[in-house]
């Protein structure tokens, strides 16, 4: 039982160019979620899904896309990176909407 | 909206100490929950706990406690003979039933050093 984990670990992206982070969970939870982490800013949410096939928007979603294609995986991408995106990427699932989250270990990216 | 406050950026403290870390919170729902999370140098987010709008009883788990106190809007947290090991970065969280659903908001955490 992995819990959650994100593929990749850490990213170097040069400004414009595009990458797709990728979550995966086998608590067969409905609920997942994309944060970012900024020193001083605790955790923002990008984007949400309460289930295979949706997705909304967070806090911060402007520059971000999400798809939810199997309950199990949830995926962020980013278009055409900038620098102010360079942060702590970390995805979160639970079983129900005010359940705790169980977090995944993090993708550190850096745009350049 | 919905807001978290901790106020303390940063504690450090001599080990066996005991330590309180506090979470204000603002929201307008009736129901509503609270967490907190640990954040150790791994970097990995842990669940320590969760309490709803209309539980006030406070926690006790070992040697931590939470004080839950609706008339204050506080939701803090209490490490008893605190140890090296308890060095991470806390967060307190809010997710209103009305106003957010489930996204949570959290705070700005708190960093806690315990010196040995």
């Amino acid at each position: 039982n992995a819990g959650v984990t994100q593929t990749p670990k850490f990213r170097v992206l040069k400004t414009g160019q595009s990458m797709t982070l990728l979550c995966a969970q086998d608590m067969n939870h409905e609920y997942m979620y994309w944060y970012r982490q900024d020193p001083g800013m605790g955790l923002r949410l990008i984007h949400y899904s309460v289930g295979e096939g949706t997705t909304a928007k967070g806090e911060v979603p402007d520059g971000y896309n999400v798809s939810r294609l199997k309950k199990q995986n949830f995926l962020l991408g980013l278009e055409s990176a900038a620098p102010s995106q360079t942060s702590v990427y970390f995805c979160a699932s639970s079983r129900g909407g005010f359940d705790e989250q169980y977090f995944g270990p993090g993708t550190r990216l850096t745009v350049t | 909206a919905q807001k978290v406050t901790q106020a303390q950026t940063e504690i450090s403290v001599v080990e066996k100490e005991d330590v309180t870390l506090d979470c204000v919170y603002e929201t307008r729902d009736t129901t509503y929950y609270l967490f907190w999370y640990k954040q150790p140098p791994s970097g990995e987010l842990v669940f320590l706990i969760r309490r709803n709008s209309f539980d006030e009883q406070n926690e006790i788990s070992g040697r931590y406690s939470w004080n839950f106190q609706k008339s204050t809007s506080s939701f803090n947290f209490t490490i008893t003979a605190s140890q090296v090991v308890d060095s991470a970065v806390y967060f307190c969280a809010l997710s209103g039933w009305e106003t957010s659903g489930s996204r949570l908001t959290f705070g700005e955490g708190t960093q806690l050093t315990v010196n040995p």
